[in-house]
């Protein structure tokens, strides 16, 4: 098992519709949970960082974590064509190592 | 968000050659800055994470002698790519850890061509 697993995609959302994106990770220790986007060419940035279950939510963004499950997930509503990109999620394990997924490239349909 | 500032942004050199990146943390200290390395639609790869004041600690496979981390400040980390060749260019990006919330914080990046 991967230590953080995402589907790879391209997942393709309908402008103005929900995208949805998810992660699961293995260390059952991991105490803080991280969204990057990436636009093709460019570097990460952060969106949101979530350390507690339940829901973040910031703007179109929502984050979920469901530390039982070793589940996060990133919501982005009213999908625009700017949030085309590939979206990664990353993981602290236990030990402070931070863990990247390979990421979930994100098309939204005009 | 924090601001990550990397030099340069992008670079041409002849194979052999040594090149150095300089990634800067604009506006937090930094304990700890990270590097990574990602080619053309692959994902990113940690090179290496560099601590102020001590070693760096490197990934599996990943030469210590032909990339040179150096993190001599809170501030500033700097990546050299000694005798530099084509299967060195990709898009090199470093990013700052802020440290109360493990958030990082990327750079834009630096994209090394060897010719």
């Amino acid at each position: 098992q991967k230590e953080v697993e995402q589907n790879s995609g391209p997942l393709s959302v309908p402008e103005g519709a929900i995208a949805s994106l998810n992660c699961t990770y293995s260390d059952r220790g991991s105490q803080s949970f991280f969204w990057y986007r990436q636009y093709s060419g460019k570097s990460p940035e952060l969106i949101m960082s979530i350390y507690s279950n339940g829901d973040k939510e910031d703007g179109r963004f929502t984050a979920q974590l469901n530390k039982a499950s070793q589940y996060v997930s990133l919501l982005i509503r009213d999908s625009q064509p700017s949030d085309s990109a590939t979206y990664l999620c990353a993981v602290k394990r236990r030990d402070d190592k931070i863990i990247f997924g390979k990421g979930t490239r994100l098309h939204i349909l005009p | 968000g924090a601001v990550v500032s990397q030099h340069p942004s992008w670079v041409i050199c002849k194979s052999g050659t040594s090149v150095k990146i300089e990634c800067r943390s604009l506006d937090f200290q930094a304990t700890t800055m990270f590097w990574y390395r990602q080619f053309p639609k692959q994902s990113l790869m940690l090179m290496a994470t560099s601590n102020e004041g001590s070693k760096a600690t490197y990934e599996q496979g990943v030469e210590k002698d032909k990339f040179l981390i150096n993190h001599a400040s809170l501030t500033l980390s700097t990546l050299t790519v000694t005798s530099a060749h084509p299967e060195d260019s990709s898009f090199y990006i470093c990013s700052a850890l802020q440290g109360l919330t493990y958030e990082q914080y990327f750079g834009p990046g630096t994209r090394l061509t060897v010719t």
